[in-house]
């Protein structure tokens, strides 16, 4: 069981939003703004999405968004593409000292119907 | 360019300890803030952090693995170094090593390794 809670799985026909919820605890996600998104393809390492709650790397489609309220972090996905099809995986620092230094959601399946 | 890639064995028996390196390019573990992390995903199942080791020989473990894990460093060569002790099936997973890019995230992360374990 992950220390990180997200939906299994979502879906959403192109062009429209779609969002992942990532609930968390108050001494993780609730507790700190360093809360990240990894999208994740078959076979593929997964590739930073999104890092402290809201925040894009270089390169990222600004179709990707994230926010927090209290201990749940969210990921939107705007006018879904077909290739937006993944894993998506919330993480976040803890300080709780029986789950470490970084802390991962169980992972949530987009499909784009 | 940042890289990373993960090497070592594809199949360890029960018991065994594993050894794999993460050769990187593109930066230095010398150069204050930076540090390298290990991740692992089983089959069909979620990331699950295992270490990271920062600049300065700080280290930080998954404290539910502590006691099996030891990460180190060789600067000179671009490498580190993680080490699980006494290998059970279950830890058959795809290991990843990966950048720290900032405070608490993986910004750069190799192919992965696929490890089983397996009598």
């Amino acid at each position: 069981q992950s220390a990180l809670t997200q939906p299994a799985s979502v879906s959403g026909s192109p062009g429209q939003s779609i969002t992942i919820s990532c609930t968390g605890t108050s001494s993780d996600v609730g507790g700190y703004n360093y809360v990240s998104w990894y999208q994740q393809h078959p076979g593929k390492a997964p590739k930073l999405m999104i890092y402290e709650v809201s925040n894009r790397p270089s390169g990222v489609s600004n179709r990707f968004s994230g926010s927090k309220s209290g201990n749940t972090a969210s990921l939107t996905i705007s006018g879904l593409q077909a290739e937006d099809e993944a894993d998506y995986y919330c993480s976040s620092y803890t300080s709780s000292s029986t789950l470490g230094y970084v802390v991962f959601g169980g992972g949530t399946k987009l499909t784009v119907l | 360019q940042i890289t990373l890639k993960e090497s070592g064995p594809t199949l360890v028996k029960p018991t065994q300890t594993l050894t794999l390196t993460c050769t990187f390019s593109g930066f230095s573990l010398s150069t204050s803030g930076v540090g390298v992390g290990w991740i692992r995903q089983p089959p069909g199942k979620a990331l699950e952090w295992l270490a990271l080791i920062y600049w300065d020989d700080d280290k930080r473990y998954s404290p539910s693995l502590k006691s099996r894990l030891t990460i180190t460093k060789d600067t000179s060569k671009n490498q580190v170094v993680l080490t699980m002790t006494n290998m059970d099936p279950v830890d058959t997973a795809t290991y990843y090593c990966a950048h720290r890019g900032g405070i608490h995230v993986f910004d750069y992360w190799g192919q992965g390794t696929l490890v089983t374990v397996s009598s």
